[in-house]
């Protein structure tokens, strides 16, 4: 079967613009939870979202905002971009989320905030 | 706030050596999950444990849940060039289910 679709890949973005990242879990999965990734900083949790409601939600400001769709798929959207959000963002789905479910992660997309 | 701490944080081995990383938890943890990330490439699950104590083997990976359900090891064995990547824990927080606690991850290159 199909893996996560993260779109796009890459990403270039200037400081103070918005952007919207998309992911495309696993058919038949419902739950979508977004990281950050930096270096040295690990994977940082954004949010879950499971049948289109946030289940769970990280340790960052309200730029940072997301949503899931009928179909599962899920959107994020970053505004006011900064340089210091220049990261790796990842999606991973995964039958019913919580913990003791194994994650299926997306390739991620690179954003780049110049 | 709980946190999952993984150590070391980069180690360098000779391909045949072996290698271990650990993690460790403030609190008892439900669950622990261990994934890896090759370079330029997105975690990829490798394991559960649950059980107090479970280990748990994959060819030249052994894993480990302490009794205490607060720490847990990978262990590989004979390094090979395939195994570089970053290896991380997670672990689920008792009494919520619903959000893993990562670790940073401990990076790991095989000189051949």
């Amino acid at each position: 079967k199909a893996g996560v679709t993260q779109t796009p890949r890459y990403l270039i973005k200037t400081r103070g613009q918005q952007v919207t990242l998309s992911c495309s879990p696993i058919s038949g999965h419902r739950s979508v939870s977004w990281y950050q990734q930096t270096p040295g900083q690990g994977l940082q949790f954004l949010f879950e979202y499971f049948s289109e409601t946030q289940r769970n939600k990280g340790n960052f400001p309200g730029r940072f905002s997301g949503r899931q769709f009928s179909n599962s798929r899920s959107e994020m959207n970053v505004s006011t971009l900064e340089l210091g959000d220049s990261a790796l963002y990842l999606c991973a789905s995964s039958w019913g989320g919580g913990t003791n479910t194994e994650a299926f992660f997306g390739q991620g997309t690179r954003l780049t905030v110049v | 706030g709980q946190q999952v701490m993984q150590i070391p944080q980069y180690q360098h081995v000779q391909e045949g050596e072996d290698f271990t990383t650990y993690c460790n938890s403030s609190t008892t943890l439900s669950n622990i999950q261990w994934y890896k990330q090759r370079p330029g490439g997105h975690p990829v699950f490798l394991i559960q444990l649950v059980k107090s104590g479970e280990v748990k083997k994959q060819k030249r990976l052994t894993f480990q849940f302490g009794e205490a359900k607060k720490n847990s090891s990978l262990h590989i064995t004979a390094t090979q060039t395939t195994d570089v990547g970053t290896y991380f824990c997670a672990g689920g927080r008792a009494g919520n289910n619903r959000k893993l606690i990562w670790g940073l991850g401990t990076s790991l290159a095989v000189n051949p």
